[in-house]
């Protein structure tokens, strides 16, 4: 298993404004993953952070507006760009570890006025 | 179209009547399939995996089966404390190699004392 945590845990944010939330696992692992599970939805999953390149990400969503760093195995951030209303959600950081089980922070709940 | 689809969205029980919720999938190549628990506030805790038709995994008061096309989270006796959504994904294998989840929208579970 892995242990996860993520800062901040919640905040308030004013439109235009970004925030970058921190992801820290507690082993080196070599996939990690970014979510955003909006009211009522699933998981979406916004793109996965790669140690040494550019992170992948999913179709709707681009580096300008989640920019994610990866500087080692046990750490990432991913920021929230000039934020607006909509990107009112909860942030997910995940992990996979061997065998392919697959395990997620906390979550950053994150409020745009 | 929804790749992967949970039912109920909501299921109330009295503490001790079994039920069962269900997923169902479109997906071709499955790679695994996952449920997941998620408390309030929280990220989505890991319960089981199961990879092929027949299988079954047990964790206290819950079992997951698998068929061709779907998978059952079977509660027995449930108590308040099983109160929580519960998610399922499949995986599949997507573009450049990587296997990437998909994840319902997830049953809302309510045991009631």
């Amino acid at each position: 298993s892995a242990v996860i945590s993520q800062k901040p845990s919640r905040d308030i944010c004013q439109r235009g404004t970004s925030l970058t939330i921190q992801c820290q696992v507690d082993s080196q692992v070599t996939m990690m993953f970014w979510y955003r599970q909006q009211p009522g939805q699933s998981l979406t999953l916004i793109a996965t952070a790669n140690q040494g390149s550019e992170a992948t990400y999913e179709s709707g969503f681009v580096i300008d507006k989640f920019p994610i760093s990866r500087p080692n195995l046990t750490f990432s951030t991913l920021t929230v760009s000039n934020m607006s209303p909509e990107d009112s959600s909860i942030y997910l950081c995940s992990v996979r570890t061997a065998p392919n089980e697959q395990f997620f922070g906390p979550g950053t709940r994150l409020t745009v006025l | 179209e929804d790749q992967v689809t949970q039912s109920p969205e909501a299921l109330r029980l009295q503490e001790g009547e079994s039920s069962s919720l269900n997923c169902s999938y479109t997906v071709s190549g499955l790679r695994g399939l996952f449920w997941y628990r998620q408390d309030p506030g929280k990220g989505p805790e890991f319960l089981f995996t199961l990879y092929s038709a027949g299988e079954e995994k047990e964790k206290e008061r819950l079992k997951a089966t698998l068929t061709k096309k779907e998978s059952f989270l079977h509660i027995t006796a449930p108590k308040p404390e099983d109160s929580a959504t519960y998610l399922c994904a499949v995986r599949m294998h997507a573009s450049g190699g990587s296997y990437i989840p998909t994840f319902g929208r997830g049953t809302s579970l309510i045991v009631h004392p």
